[in-house]
């Protein structure tokens, strides 16, 4: 069983750019999952996809947006990056139906300088 | 609206010892709980979760936690601590009547466990 995988570990971007986040989902779980964890604080819901679409989105601006493939892996993309954005990026992938528990990856720590 | 409250930053015992790490909640339906772990620089790992059926629920590494629906707590717990314990431990609710998978988690607590 293949667990949830995230790419790149580390990245630095500077105020104003624009990054990518990639996840690819457990094998057999269909819904993805985006979270912010910022030092010190818990995991912040940002959005989740499922079949394709956005299925739920906590208090974040529409410049963080995202994708699911057919493949179920995802995409997270944040513009006009601003410094407070810097944190740990996690994805969590789950099976649509059921009440089991989500699986997380590693993350993605962004530093906005 | 949901949350979760996790009144410790901080929990300190010596190993060998009872652990127990508190966590209330609030949402609108009935709760989903879960408990997570995060080693440093890593993601979150499951440990155990309460969706229904018997308060006390069993997990990962010898853990359980406690659903005490009157007081809204889900308290975790372990009856001998261990150095390897020693981690961020975060509480999260779904609310039963929330369509996505939204986790409101809690600050987290930080259980050090002293040999």
């Amino acid at each position: 069983e293949t667990g949830v995988t995230q790419s790149p570990t580390h990245l630095i971007k500077t105020r104003g750019q624009q990054v990518t986040l990639r996840c690819s989902s457990q094998s057999g779980h269909n819904t993805v999952s985006w979270y912010q964890q910022a030092l010190g604080q818990g995991p912040q819901f940002i959005f989740q996809y499922y079949r394709e679409e956005e299925n739920g989105r906590g208090n974040f601006p529409p410049r963080f947006s995202g994708l699911q493939f057919p493949n179920y892996s995802s995409e997270l993309n944040v513009n006009a990056l601003e410094l407070d954005d810097s944190a740990l990026y996690l994805c969590a992938s789950s099976l649509a139906g059921t009440t089991g528990e989500l699986f997380f990856g590693e993350g993605s720590r962004l530093t906005v300088l | 609206a949901q949350s979760v409250a996790q009144p410790e930053d901080q929990v300190n015992v010596a190993e060998g010892n009872p652990l127990t790490v508190k966590c209330t909640y609030s949402v609108s339906g009935n709760p989903y709980l879960f408990w997570y772990v995060q080693y440093p620089n890593r993601g979150l790992q499951f440990l155990l979760k309460y969706i229904t059926g018997d308060n006390l629920v069993k997990g990962s590494y010898g853990f359980e936690a406690e659903f005490n629906k009157s007081q809204t707590s889900f308290h975790l717990k372990k009856p001998s601590a261990l150095v390897s314990d020693s981690a961020l431990y975060f509480c999260a609710v779904r609310d039963s009547v929330d369509s996505s998978y939204k986790l409101i988690f809690g600050s987290g607590t930080r259980l050090l466990v002293r040999p």
